[in-house]
């Protein structure tokens, strides 16, 4: 069966660069989340997108943006690097109804350096 | 707020031995528990889900998990682990957003070792 779909899946980047991570769902997925795993850490909800709009926003730096297109893939676009930024960024997806499993993808792998 | 924690940062266990992962969660709503395991450099697999109905859940790879409402807990158990079961596993609950859908709070995990 078809999975979220992560791109790159590793990418180095100096401080003060741009990174863009995509992502795109699983077919019919209309709701897309990105979460932010730093070293040791716990997953950290950044933002969610259902159907194109901003559904829900976390702890995401104003340095970052995102958006869903209208083939549901998603970008996330991380200026200004820090080398805090370095981290592993999953996309996720589901249905969107609530209730519904929200299935990971492998995540990209950032670091900063 | 909602919060998930997990006490156990660290559980060794032999192999063939039965496991308990505990998880506790703070939701003010009835709670979509969720525990999903990541390899190491891997993404976020889940294991078992619960919604609502019966209170003990069945998942992947032979895992059962409990939701216990009266001590707001959902702990994860196996009865014999494998050696490929040494993981991270992070418990998660559910919360609904303003457009109907939810986003995950994560516990800080509990690392699994495994020994022969």
């Amino acid at each position: 069966a078809a999975g979220v779909i992560q791109s790159p899946r590793h990418l180095i980047k100096e401080k003060r660069e741009t990174a863009t991570l995509k992502c795109y769902p699983i077919p019919r997925h209309d709701t897309v989340y990105w979460y932010q795993q730093g070293p040791g850490q716990d997953p950290q909800f950044l933002i969610s997108f259902y159907e194109k709009m901003q559904s829900d926003k976390g702890s995401i730096p104003d340095r970052f943006s995102a958006q869903q297109f209208s083939d549901y893939h998603s970008e996330l676009n991380m200026s200004s690097l820090e080398l805090g930024d370095s981290a592993l960024y999953f996309c996720a997806s589901s249905t969107g109804a609530s209730g519904n499993t929200i299935y990971f993808g492998e995540g990209s792998w950032l670091t900063v350096v | 707020a909602q919060s998930v924690t997990q006490p156990d940062i660290h559980i060794t266990v032999s192999e063939g031995a039965s496991l308990e992962l505990r998880c506790n969660y703070s939701y003010g709503a009835t709670p979509y528990l969720f525990w999903y395991v990541q390899s190491p450099g891997q993404g976020l697999q889940l294991l078992l889900k619960y919604f609502s109905g019966d209170t003990l859940v069945q998942g992947i790879k032979g895992f059962e998990a409990e939701f216990k409402r009266s001590q707001s807990s959902f702990n994860l158990r196996k009865p014999s682990v494998h050696w490929s079961d040494a993981a991270e596993y992070f418990c998660a609950v559910g919360i609904i957003s303003n457009f109907g859908n939810e986003k995950l709070t994560f516990g800080t995990g509990t690392r699994l070792t495994i020994i022969p």
